[in-house]
């Protein structure tokens, strides 16, 4: 079955450096999502990803999808500790969305 | 609005016995899923429901785990005889519509601690 990936599984960076998280998908997808969990949080939808080589930005994070439809990033530019939490991607397969395993961020302040 | 609600919050309980996870979705939503969190673990999809109906069951883990969802809106999570395994925080969200291009609104998880 569809599978997605994530990698690292975790990160802990130095507040200012900046942080990246990688999704991998076994098959292509129709669309990707990403959600963050605060510690102690419940997942929030942060943005959605539909075409090949999208590129959208929310101030400090940067989303990408491959041209492939198979694999996407976030970047987050100049970590701060609000950033703290796991970051999940969720990719849209033939029919439901399956998540990623999570990269948990922890920044150092 | 309202968001997705759950309750019990925390919910402690004795090995074997039986327990009921209840989720309150946001109104309209026709779609509503439940994932189980284990500690520091990534989402493991359970059940989603389109209305009433339950399309896919592949993730639940046993015939000890049951839901339902009852006009469109209230569901509850059944897990019977429970075992130490299943302690984890249930999550539930919900969506617009059953298609995954819809953004999923989750709860804020019920606790389940199996001693």
């Amino acid at each position: 079955g569809q599978q997605v990936m994530q990698i690292p599984q975790y990160q802990h960076v130095q507040e200012g450096e900046d942080f990246t998280t990688y999704c991998n998908s076994s098959t292509t997808l129709s669309n990707i999502q990403w959600y963050k969990q605060r510690p102690g949080g419940h997942p929030v939808f942060l943005i959605q990803l539909v075409k090949s080589g999208e590129v959208k930005k929310q101030k400090r994070l940067t989303f990408q999808f491959g041209e492939a439809k198979k694999n996407s990033s976030l970047h987050i530019t100049a970590t701060q500790t609000t950033d703290v939490g796991t970051y999940f991607c969720a990719g849209q397969g033939a029919q439901k969305l399956v998540f990623g395993q999570g990269t948990r961020l922890t920044i150092n302040p | 609005g309202a968001g997705v609600s759950q309750s019990p919050s925390n919910k402690v309980t004795e090995k074997g016995k039986d327990v009921e996870l209840r989720c309150d979705p946001i109104s309209g939503h026709t779609a509503l899923y439940w994932y189980r969190q284990s500690l520091g673990q990534g989402l493991e999809f359970l059940i989603y429901f389109q209305g009433n109906s339950a399309p896919d069951k592949s993730g639940l883990p046993s015939d000890r785990f049951s839901a339902e969802r009852t006009g469109g809106s209230v569901s509850t999570l059944t897990i019977q005889r429970t075992q130490q395994e299943d302690s984890a925080v249930y999550l539930c969200a919900s969506s617009l519509f059953g298609q995954a291009t819809y953004e999923q609104y989750f709860g804020p998880g019920t606790r389940l601690t199996v001693t």
